[in-house]
């Protein structure tokens, strides 16, 4: 297996302008998360799918953010409009179920920049 | 809330050092944590992983252990090499999905 795979791996962008993450998790996976790291505030968790469903999006900062995962291979993570605040790696991670015991596969991370 | 903290945030030791790497978390009411490698440019690995009814897990020259009560877990390097050169960090789950992580710590190993 090609393990989680997220792209685009680099991305730079002007503020104001709209911003898509992908990901596709591991084949067989029933969780995916989202999770953003930065210096200030470390790897925090944005958002859950359990079986292509949202059920925890407490983590989103705001209304520019939203994810979507519209078959169970395949992710999107987008922020309208972005801001410079935006910039951080964000990494997709794939899990067999929801469970705490279950160990979650990170992605190699998408390194945004908004100037 | 739960806060995790590792310390020290930075450490360079020479190859062949044993070393010891410190994880604290404020609220004990924890299922299990869990320690990762994270590599420059990469995603998470993880490495171990010790639910709550545990004292420790071995893996190679790893070994991480965990006091529930004090909330502390240490990680273990045995034998350290260059190779091990990345940021480890720990999470901790309170019987939940959602992951509570440390900042890091930085480890260089130097020949």
């Amino acid at each position: 297996d090609a393990g989680v795979i997220q792209s685009p791996r680099h991305e730079v962008t002007e503020m104001g302008q709209e911003v898509t993450l992908r990901c596709k998790p591991i084949s067989g996976h029933n969780s995916l998360f989202w999770y953003r790291q930065t210096m200030m505030r470390g790897l925090e968790l944005l958002i859950y799918f359990n079986n292509n469903v949202p059920i925890d999006d407490s983590g989103m900062p705001e209304d520019r953010f939203s994810a979507k995962m519209p078959n169970a291979s395949f992710s999107t993570l987008k922020i309208q409009p972005s801001e410079p605040r935006d910039s951080a790696v964000y990494f997709c991670a794939s899990s067999s179920g929801p469970n705490p015991t279950d160990t979650q596969y990170f992605g190699p991370g998408t390194r945004l920049t908004v100037l | 809330k739960q806060e995790v903290t590792q310390i020290p945030a930075a450490l360079s030791v020479p190859e062949g050092e044993n070393l010891v790497l410190n994880c604290s978390f404020t609220d004990s009411a924890i299922y299990n944590l869990q320690w990762f490698r994270q590599d420059p440019g990469k995603g998470l690995t993880s490495l171990l992983l010790i639910q709550s009814s545990q004292r420790e897990q071995t893996s190679g020259r790893l070994n991480a252990s965990l006091d529930k009560s004090s909330g502390r877990s240490t990680l273990y390097i045995a034998a350290s090499q260059p190779g091990d050169s990345a940021t480890y960090l720990c999470a901790v789950r309170g019987g939940s999905y959602i992951p509570t992580f440390g900042r890091g710590t930085s480890l260089i190993v130097h020949p």
